[in-house]
């Protein structure tokens, strides 16, 4: 099983709506999380990092939250736009490795 | 901004060839990795080096190599290409802290073994 688990698998929205994916984790003890954007046939792109401490970052529309106690995070997007549609990547560092999710594939349509 | 470029954006191969990865950077990293990204799978480390010349195994290491010889390239070779390591290969470095560090990706190679 994995240590990282992110939902929904897909999730299509039409442009200008916002929408909330979903990471759960066991890694345990952590340093930071971290949330990526990777474009179709692109390589992943770093876009907020959080440590234990933190319980929100953003990044332009994007906002990632962070709930240590329940371990679980999430990255809300407002008013999506068609540029937004790729996979994002949750990511749990630890002091040793480095764990990724899956991944939540965005479609942002018109 | 940090550059990360990889050697071939596609590769077919044939089994039982022996295949080069290439990956440079730019930024004067410590640290290079190599992941294979799979449907469903997430990204899986499979070697990973944090000065020229050392290396270290990650999760799925089997059937490949890794050489650093200059700070800037990290190659990646599968000795004897099988059907199952078609996949899509990503590159990546970061500064100093291994784990902490945010990681620049490249591109990726998408390689297809028949």
């Amino acid at each position: 099983k994995n240590q990282v688990e992110q939902s929904p698998q897909s999730l299509i929205i039409l442009e200008g709506k916002n929408c909330t994916l979903q990471c759960n984790y066991t890694v345990s003890p952590f340093s930071n999380l971290r949330w990526y954007k990777q474009d179709t046939g692109r390589g992943p792109v770093s876009l907020t990092i959080m440590t234990f401490s933190e319980n929100t970052k953003s990044n332009g529309r994007y906002t990632a939250t962070l709930d240590a106690d329940t371990k679980q995070s999430s990255l809300h997007i407002t008013a999506s736009q068609l540029s937004d549609s790729a996979s994002y990547i949750c990511v749990v560092s630890r002091y040793n490795d480095m764990r990724f999710g899956a991944g939540t594939r965005l479609t942002v349509k018109p | 901004d940090v550059k990360v470029t990889q050697s071939s954006r596609y590769l077919v191969k044939r089994t039982g060839e022996k295949v080069f990865l290439e990956c440079v950077q730019d930024m004067d990293h410590e640290n290079m990795f190599w992941y294979r990204q799979d449907p469903g799978l997430g990204l899986r480390l499979i070697y990973f080096s944090y000065d020229v010349k050392m290396k270290e195994k990650g999760d799925i290491p089997e059937g490949y190599s890794v050489s650093r010889e200059k700070k800037e390239r990290f190659s990646l070779i599968l000795e004897s290409a099988s059907t199952n390591q078609t996949s899509m290969y990503l590159c990546a470095s970061s500064l100093q802290g291994r784990w902490q560090e945010t990681q620049y990706f490249g591109p990726g190679t998408r390689l297809l073994v028949l």
